[in-house]
């Protein structure tokens, strides 16, 4: 149990839809980062967010947004849902921005994405 | 997107044994990383190393920190069935942006 939580676990939606996910942190942690996981590979950094700025972005298009709020809990949106972005996201939190060797990521469990 | 190389990407093993595994790659890190994740978690950091060279223990896991800066190896002591799970390097570049790179993962399936 880290104290993460993902909202909804799982979800479907069909392609050209639009999905929120939703991420509380772990209490005391002002940093939110999330990750896109395909079947059988590694987790793909896709932004982190620290005291609500975004402060660094992997390779995903802007139709792949977030947001964070003031009390450090963050949504992801994805606009224009594609097949390809069927996956698990990943929500982790962590004490601070900047390095994640620095600032241990406590992870949740995932929202599991179906695009159909 | 980039992801490191690593190997093997699965491995059946009997309990009591040892295993290994590793993680390479075409650029330099500054910080290795070694995570696990059972099913239905998400990873959970098992070692962080933060200097070339670097051999450091959690338990019965030992990671080294490559000299070239380019790789990294986990070992396993004497598995046992809760060994069980996906194992993901990951490398971290300093400057700029911090943005983690993780590896294809190793599944390790102990047989008791």
């Amino acid at each position: 149990e880290t104290g993460v939580t993902q909202s909804p676990t799982h979800l479907i939606k069909t392609r050209g839809q639009q999905v929120t996910l939703r991420c509380s942190s772990q209490s005391g942690h002002n940093t939110v980062s999330w990750y896109q996981q395909a079947l059988g590979q590694g987790p793909q950094f896709i932004f982190q967010y620290y005291r609500e700025e975004e402060n660094g972005r992997g390779n995903f298009p802007p139709r792949f947004s977030g947001l964070q709020f003031p009390n450090y809990s963050s949504e992801l949106n994805v606009n224009a849902l594609e097949l390809d972005d069927s996956a698990l996201y990943l929500c982790a939190s962590s004490p601070d921005g900047g390095l994640i060797a620095k600032n241990i990521q406590y992870f949740g469990a995932g929202t599991r994405l179906s695009v159909l | 997107g980039q992801q490191l190389n690593q190997s093997p990407q699965s491995m059946f093993i009997q309990e009591g044994e040892d295993v290994s595994m590793n993680c390479t790659s075409s650029s330099i890190f500054n910080t290795w990383l070694w995570y696990k994740q059972e099913p239905g978690e998400g990873p959970v950091l098992l070692i962080a190393l933060y200097k070339a060279g670097e051999l450091t223990s959690n338990g019965r896991l030992t990671a080294q920190f490559g000299i070239t800066r380019k790789d990294s190896f986990l070992n396993i002591s004497a598995s046992i069935p809760s060994d069980v799970g996906i194992y993901f390097c990951a490398g971290e570049k300093v400057g700029g942006s911090y943005i983690p790179t993780f590896g294809r993962g190793t599944s390790l399936i102990v047989h008791p």
